[in-house]
C-alpha cells in the first residue's frame, strides 16, 4: 500500500540545523510531486514547501524561505527537508504528503516532531 | 498576505447536518482554487476527505459532500455521527506553487 514514513526529528537549539527524511513506498515516487506540511503543538496545519517530481520547480512558504530546502533522491524513493537557522517557532510535527488529484495532499505520513529549544 | 478562513468551532447533534466553510480574505473562493478538505483526530495525521471541491476521497462515506456556497468552499456532513467529532481543515491553491491551509474547525457532536 502507499506509505510515507518520516524520520530525523528531534531536539535542536535555536540557530541549529536538522535534516528530515521521508521514505516513500507503494507508488511511483519518481513521477510524484511532494510536500512538507507542519503543525505546531495545538495549532493548525501550515504548508511549508513543495517540489515537483524532477526538482525543476520548488516553492516555499514565506516563513521558511531562505532557511529550509526541499530535495529528493528518486533513486532512493526519499524526500528530504534541510532546515537551517531554526527558530523556536519552527517547533512542530512535520508531515510529508504526496501531491494527489486536484492539488490535494494524499496520503500523509505519520509525522516527525521537531523541537527547537535551548 | 493570503488568509484562508474557517469557523474556529462548530457543534452538531447526532444525526444532524452541519456545513463548514472555507473563505478567502482576498475575495471569493472558486473551483480554480481546487479546495480540498481533511479530517484530523488527536495524535493522528490528517485524512483526506474531499478534493477538487466536491470529489470524495476513496473510502469516504457519501454523507460528506463538498461544494461552493456563495463565495466560500463548503463541506457538508449529513447525518453526523459521534466519530465525526474531529478537526477539519481546508486548503486552497491560491497561486502557482502556493497552498494555504485554513485555521481549522473543531467539530463537536453532541
Amino acid at each position: 500500500q502507499v506509505q510515507l514514513v518520516e524520520s530525523g526529528g528531534g531536539v535542536v537549539q535555536p540557530g541549529g540545523s536538522l535534516r528530515l527524511s521521508c521514505a516513500a513506498s507503494g507508488f511511483i515516487f519518481s513521477t510524484s510531486g511532494m510536500h512538507w506540511v507542519r503543525q505546531a503543538p495545538g495549532k493548525g496545519l501550515e504548508w511549508v514547501t513543495f517540489t515537483r517530481y524532477d526538482e525543476s520547480h520548488k516553492w516555499y512558504a514565506d516563513s521558511v524561505k531562505g532557511r529550509f530546502t526541499i530535495s529528493r533522491d528518486n533513486s532512493k524513493n526519499t524526500l528530504y527537508l534541510q532546515m537551517n537557522s531554526l527558530r523556536p517557532e519552527d517547533t512542530a510535527i512535520y508531515y510529508c504528503a504526496k501531491m494527489s488529484s486536484g492539488q490535494s495532499f494524499d496520503p500523509w505520513g505519520q509525522g516527525t516532531l521537531v523541537t527547537v529549544s535551548s | 498576505q493570503t488568509v484562508v478562513t474557517q469557523e474556529p468551532s462548530f457543534s452538531v447533534s447526532p444525526g444532524g447536518t452541519v456545513t463548514l466553510t472555507c473563505g478567502l480574505n482576498s475575495g471569493s473562493v472558486s473551483t480554480s482554487h481546487q479546495p480540498s478538505w481533511y479530517q484530523q483526530t488527536p495524535g493522528q495525521p490528517p485524512r483526506t476527505l474531499m478534493y477538487s471541491t466536491n470529489t470524495r476521497s476513496s473510502g469516504v462515506p457519501d454523507r460528506f459532500s463538498g461544494s461552493i456556497l456563495g463565495n466560500k468552499a463548503a463541506l457538508t456532513i449529513t447525518g453526523a455521527q459521534a466519530d465525526d467529532e474531529s478537526d477539519y481543515y481546508c486548503v486552497l491553491y491560491v497561486a502557482t506553487g502556493i497552498w494555504v491551509f485554513g485555521g481549522g474547525t473543531k467539530l463537536t457532536v453532541l
